[in-house]
């Protein structure tokens, strides 16, 4: 199983909702990501837990915030999101440790904020 | 810092080759990786390449890397119309902190 379950796949909220996307893997993954894309731009690096504690933090506002309950499990929870924040939330899992090679991904979370 | 290279676009005719070229900054990546992503959907990693190797091949793929001018390519052979979208050159440190490139769109015509 090479799966990364991605939910909701398209979520329309508004400026003052307040939302929750997830992100599940049974890999025994220890590393997973939080990115955004836009339309026609690569992925952008959000957020990256390695066994469960936030590493890194790419200087996201604090509309975003992850949470990771477990190792198969990371959240992440939006609002008073702005229009601009409106694009695909990849989640994507690796092993997180020096024999992990790649990095698998989910189908995203197409979100509009209106 | 970290960079990694690749140009836009690429049309090719079904049937033939097609080549998509990336190349990369940072000299301590462990590992280089071609993800797919279609319309509307998240990313399919293809193949990948431990950077101590040369060549891969996986089916009509073929990965070259020239780690000295740290220059990836990925050839598919045989293009077919299902093979339409973004193409992502990627690099990481052991698979983890990965950087993308801005993707090649493969337009393959009939």
């Amino acid at each position: 199983d090479t799966e990364v379950t991605q939910t909701p796949k398209h979520l329309v909220m508004g400026m003052t909702n307040k939302k929750s996307l997830k992100c599940e893997q049974h890999m025994g993954h220890r590393a997973m990501y939080w990115y955004k894309q836009k339309a026609k731009k690569p992925p952008e690096l959000m957020f990256v837990y390695s066994y469960e504690k936030l590493s890194i933090n790419e200087s996201v506002p604090s509309r975003f915030s992850p949470e990771c309950p477990n190792s198969s499990l990371l959240n992440l929870h939006l609002h008073a999101l702005q229009p601009e924040d409106s694009a695909l939330y990849l989640c994507a899992s690796s092993r997180g440790d020096r024999e992990g090679t790649e990095a698998f991904f989910g189908q995203g979370t197409r979100l509009t904020v209106v | 810092g970290e960079d990694v290279e690749q140009s836009l676009f690429l049309s090719v005719r079904e049937g033939d080759s097609s080549v998509i070229n990336c190349t990369y900054t940072d000299s301590s990546s462990t590992y280089l990786y071609w993800y797919k992503q279609e319309p509307g959907a998240g990313l399919q990693l293809l193949t990948y390449i431990f950077s101590n190797m040369d060549m891969k091949q996986d089916q009509r793929l073929t990965v070259l890397l020239n780690k000295k001018d740290k220059h990836l390519s990925l050839r598919i052979a045989d293009t077919q119309t299902g093979d339409s979208a973004i193409y992502f050159c990627a690099e990481s440190i052991y698979g983890q902190n990965f950087v993308f490139g801005p993707g090649t769109r493969l337009s393959v015509l009939p």
